[in-house]
């Protein structure tokens, strides 16, 4: 099955300052890739995905490229604000059996004012 | 905007006490899953749910664990005996789109609940 590994938290920033979580993950085939972001006290909501290979998710301002080369989706973002402040996680999807989603192990996100 | 609901949202109990805990998928959707997350741990796959059969599990659901959909609409997680290590938040998940017509197709994408926290005492 697909696994995956993510950059370690936690990580804290100043509000506007740059975010890059790396995420690599290992696979066979080509398989969907998703973060998903978890807020204080809420459940897993779909932050973005890309489904083949250069694809680049996008969503309130992260974004994160498909690289087949490298099997990396490292999720960006140019400017963070406090309310990104959440639980990053990234997720390879199966393919072809369960289509379960195989999570990292999470990115602790404190954005400060 | 269809959402996956869980219930009960907390519950306590028991060590070696029976928990059911409750899920409803959204409409139509085909594919379900319980997740587990440990207190400040990573979310674990627990089980795979498709066409009325388990299509996948993991180590961690043994012979304590089962699911099953009664009635056509709840997604249920039983553990028959709880321990203190099974306090954590449990993750229903679902997707699938039922084609109309034509077979299934998704988006790719799971949609989870809100979680349910079991804490055993």
């Amino acid at each position: 099955g697909n696994s995956v590994t993510q950059m370690e938290g936690p990580v804290t920033l100043s509000e506007e300052a740059f975010l890059t979580i790396n995420c690599t993950y290992t696979a066979t085939g080509y398989p969907s890739l998703f973060w998903y972001v978890q807020y204080p006290g809420e459940g897993l909501q779909l932050l973005l995905k890309a489904t083949k290979a250069d694809d680049k998710g996008s969503n309130k301002g992260f974004e994160a490229t498909y690289r087949k080369e490298t099997t990396s989706f490292h999720l960006e973002k140019g400017s963070v604000q406090v309310s990104d402040s959440a639980v990053y996680f990234c997720a390879p999807q199966d393919q072809g059996g369960s289509e379960k989603l195989v999570f990292g192990k999470g990115t602790k996100l404190t954005v400060n004012p | 905007e269809p959402e996956v609901t869980q219930t009960p949202s907390h519950q306590v109990t028991q060590m070696g006490q029976e928990v059911i805990l409750r899920c409803v998928p959204i409409s139509n959707h085909l594919y379900f899953y319980w997740y587990r997350q440990i207190l400040g741990q990573k979310v674990e796959f627990l089980v795979s749910f498709y066409n009325n059969e388990i299509s996948e599990k993991s180590e961690i659901f043994d012979d304590q664990f089962s699911v099953e959909r009664p009635d056509g609409s709840n997604f249920t997680l039983k553990i028959r005996s709880t321990k203190l290590e099974d306090s954590a938040m449990y993750f229903c998940a679902t997707f699938g789109h039922r084609g109309l017509p034509g077979p299934p197709t998704n988006t790719g994408e799971l949609f989870f609940g809100e979680g349910s926290r079991l804490t055993v005492l």
